[in-house]
C-alpha cells in the first residue's frame, strides 16, 4: 500500500501567517489523486482539496494545493482563527486508500 | 444538502461483531460509492471499505477477512459488520461519500465511537 508521510508534525504560527504543509507519497500518484482534509476536535474531516489542486465546494481561496508525482503541498495563505486544526492528506490512486499521519497547525 | 447519519452499538466485548449503519438523506444514493473509515490514536485514519448501490464492494486487505459491507437502496442506507473485534478495533468510525468515484470523501457522518473492552 502507498504510505503518505506528512511534515512537519506540528506547525506553530500566528494568525495572518502563511502555512505550508507537506505530504510525500511512497510511490508516484498517477493522475494526482491526492486530497487534503481539515479536522477539528470532535468533528469529521472536511474535504478541502482534491486531485492535488482543486478546491472543494465552499472552500475559501486562501487554501491551495500543489504538487505532483510524490510531493504535494497544502498552502494556507493568511491563517484565520478557524484554520487552526489538524490537516490530513489522502491518496486514492491505489486501493487501499490511505491517509497521512496529519499536521497540526497550532496557534503560536 | 447531503446528510449522513450513522448509528450502532458503541461498546463491545472482544470476539463480538461490530455493526454500524449509515443513512443518507438529500442526495441520489445510487449515484455514488459509500465508504467506511475509522480513526484511532494508534493507527490514525484508516479506510475500511466501500460499496455502491448495486452492492459492488472493495475493502482494505488488512481487514478484508472480517469486514462485510452491505447496502439497502430502498432505505438509502449502507452497513458495516466487523467480526471478531479486539481492543485494536477501538476507534471512531465514520461513514462517508466518495465524491465522484475518485476515492476522496466530500460528505461524512458524525462519527461513532466504538470501544472494545472486556
Amino acid at each position: 500500500e502507498i504510505v503518505l508521510t506528512q511534515s512537519p508534525g506540528t506547525l506553530s504560527l500566528t494568525p495572518g501567517e502563511r502555512a505550508t504543509l507537506s505530504c510525500r507519497a511512497s510511490q508516484t500518484l498517477g493522475g494526482n489523486y491526492l486530497a487534503w482534509y481539515q479536522q477539528k476536535s470532535g468533528q469529521a474531516p472536511r474535504l478541502l482539496i482534491y486531485r492535488a489542486s482543486t478546491r472543494a465546494s465552499g472552500i475559501p481561496d486562501r487554501f491551495s494545493g500543489s504538487g505532483s508525482g510524490t510531493d504535494f503541498t497544502l498552502t494556507i495563505s493568511g491563517l484565520e482563527p478557524e484554520d487552526f486544526a489538524v490537516y490530513f492528506c489522502q491518496q486514492s490512486v491505489n486501493s487501499p486508500f490511505t491517509f497521512g499521519g496529519g499536521t497540526k497547525v497550532e496557534i503560536k | 444538502q447531503v446528510q449522513l447519519q450513522q448509528w450502532g452499538a458503541g461498546l463491545l466485548k472482544p470476539s463480538e461483531t461490530l455493526s454500524l449503519t449509515c443513512g443518507v438523506v438529500g442526495e441520489s444514493f445510487g449515484s455514488y460509492y459509500w465508504s467506511w473509515i475509522r480513526q484511532s490514536p494508534g493507527k490514525g485514519l484508516e479506510w475500511i471499505g466501500e460499496i455502491n448501490h448495486s452492492g459492488s464492494t472493495s475493502s482494505n486487505p488488512s481487514l478484508k477477512s472480517r469486514v462485510t459491507i452491505s447496502v439497502d437502496t430502498s432505505k438509502s442506507q449502507f452497513s458495516l459488520k466487523l467480526t471478531s473485534v479486539t481492543a485494536a478495533d477501538t476507534a471512531v468510525y465514520f461513514c462517508a461519500r466518495d465524491r465522484a468515484a475518485a476515492g476522496d470523501f466530500d460528505y461524512w457522518g458524525q462519527g461513532a465511537l466504538v470501544t472494545v473492552s472486556s
